[in-house]
């Protein structure tokens, strides 16, 4: 069964508003979590590294102040679209590393948010 | 900087018709490399982690097997229901880094 979880799964919203997408992992604790995008036909392209208790860490050319995460707790990271435009429409998808399975263990992905802006 | 390069973009096969995928890849010290299988719409499901050159691992019908340079993804007698795309990415030893580096896929398609 999923181990990730992402709410919600697609959301349409007009030019200039937010957007809050949720990730939860499910029966483990993640003090990391990843959040990517992807582009139709397209590779997924990592956004940030989320960490729980302190900032997150952008990828260059990635927008702090546009895609605001929070990691609020050991199970829950969120990622805001701040004045979304219609650029900003893609699917988002977040990722956990399962805890205590070293360093390499698989990342395990949500089911990713179809994100379109009117 | 890591890269990944998968090939085909796009396969199709007829149902039983064996064929391989391709991801070749360059990356500061390999710590692991990735296969994934993503439906549409759907977050991308982990199929196998390989670690080291020589390794190979096998689920119903898929084999992965990897070189120090690339990876290929064997699938034997496929069918309807294999019919996805393929993510191949590698997770980089050297700078400790977890996040992965994803290949743009390969999209099979298997026709009955």
């Amino acid at each position: 069964g999923a181990v990730v979880s992402q709410h919600p799964s697609r959301v349409i919203c007009k030019s200039g508003t937010s957007v809050k997408i949720e990730c939860r992992s499910l029966d483990f604790q993640a003090t990391t979590m990843f959040w990517y995008r992807q582009f139709p036909k397209q590779s997924l392209m990592l956004m940030a590294t989320s960490n729980e208790g302190s900032k997150a860490t952008y990828e260059q050319g990635v927008e702090k102040d546009k895609f605001l995460i929070n990691h609020a707790s050991l199970t829950l990271s969120t990622l805001t679209v701040t004045s979304a435009h219609p650029e900003d429409s893609s699917f988002y998808i977040c990722s956990a590393p399962r805890q205590g399975r070293g360093n390499n263990s698989p990342l395990h992905f949500g089911n990713g948010t179809r994100l379109t802006v009117t | 900087e890591d890269q990944v390069t998968q090939s085909p973009e796009a396969l199709r096969l007829q149902e039983g018709e064996s064929s391989s995928l391709n991801c070749s890849y360059t990356v500061s010290g390999l710590r692991g490399l990735f296969w994934y299988r993503q439906d549409p719409g759907k977050g991308p499901e982990f199929l196998f982690t390989l670690y080291s050159a020589g390794e190979e691992k096998e689920k119903e019908r898929l084999k992965a097997t990897l070189t120090k340079k690339e990876s290929f993804l064997h699938i034997t007698a496929p069918k309807p229901e294999d019919s996805a795309t393929y993510l191949c990415a590698v997770q980089a030893g050297d700078t400790g880094r977890r996040a992965l580096t994803f290949g743009s896929g390969t999209r099979l398609q298997v026709q009955p």
